[in-house]
């Protein structure tokens, strides 16, 4: 079965240093991925995908992530984050007609 | 604003309780997804609707139970509950199999 591994539960970071979330996914034949956040006390949010193509994907706020066949990885990267990034990030593999989650990574950005 | 709603957005209720609750996708959207999240299970898929029809099941309870409608709306019927049933229920919905999901605001059910 399909799952996804996000190693980091909790990553602090400084405003406007970079960051990356971790995110593996075991493999399979083909794969759809995708990163999605929840700020507090609200839902998911879609934040970029990758379906097929160009292995690097952008979200309109300066998030990207990078699909590595080879290592099974999908991390979540931004060069400069901001206060308004602190929020709950996951990591989800389509399978089956389904989405299958990691366990979810709070990014916590301090001033 | 993802376009799915969900209503209540919040509901309180006792054990041994059965509650409601619904969901509408986006304009045009013919999937209807459930999901559960709680702190312990994390993110869980329950079911799937394509088109009034169940299409996937997931780590859904048999005192759960959900339909789509013909207007695609889409009910998540829970009874018997216990405390353990305290959760986020999310509704998600898609335009196409195998595509992104886009998350309603969810119903945070609490279970007395």
């Amino acid at each position: 079965a399909q799952s996804v591994t996000q190693l980091d539960s909790q990553v602090p970071v400084f405003e406007e240093a970079p960051v990356e979330l971790r995110c593996n996914y075991s493999s399979s034949v083909s794969v759809y991925l995708f990163w999605y956040v929840q700020y507090p006390n609200q839902g998911l949010q879609l934040l970029l995908k990758y379906l097929s193509g160009s292995t690097l994907v952008e979200s309109i706020n300066g998030f990207e992530a990078e699909f590595n066949k080879s290592q099974t990885s999908f991390h979540l990267r931004k060069p400069s984050v901001h206060i308004s990034d602190t929020a709950e990030y996951f990591c989800a593999v389509y399978n089956t007609d389904k989405l299958i989650f990691g366990t979810g990574t709070r990014l916590q950005v301090f001033p | 604003d993802s376009g799915v709603t969900q209503t209540p957005k919040h509901l309180i209720t006792a054990t041994g309780q059965r509650v409601t609750l619904r969901c509408s996708p986006r304009s045009g959207d013919l999937s209807v997804y459930w999901y559960q999240q709680s702190l312990d299970q994390g993110l869980q898929f329950l079911i799937q609707y394509y088109n009034g029809e169940e299409r996937a099941k997931g780590n859904i309870l048999e005192r759960f139970s959900a339909q789509q409608f013909p207007d695609l709306h889409s009910e998540l019927n829970l009874s018997s509950l216990e405390l353990g049933d305290s959760a986020l229920y999310f509704c998600a919905s898609s335009p196409r199999l195998g595509q992104e999901q886009y998350f309603g605001p969810g119903t945070r059910l609490t279970v007395t």
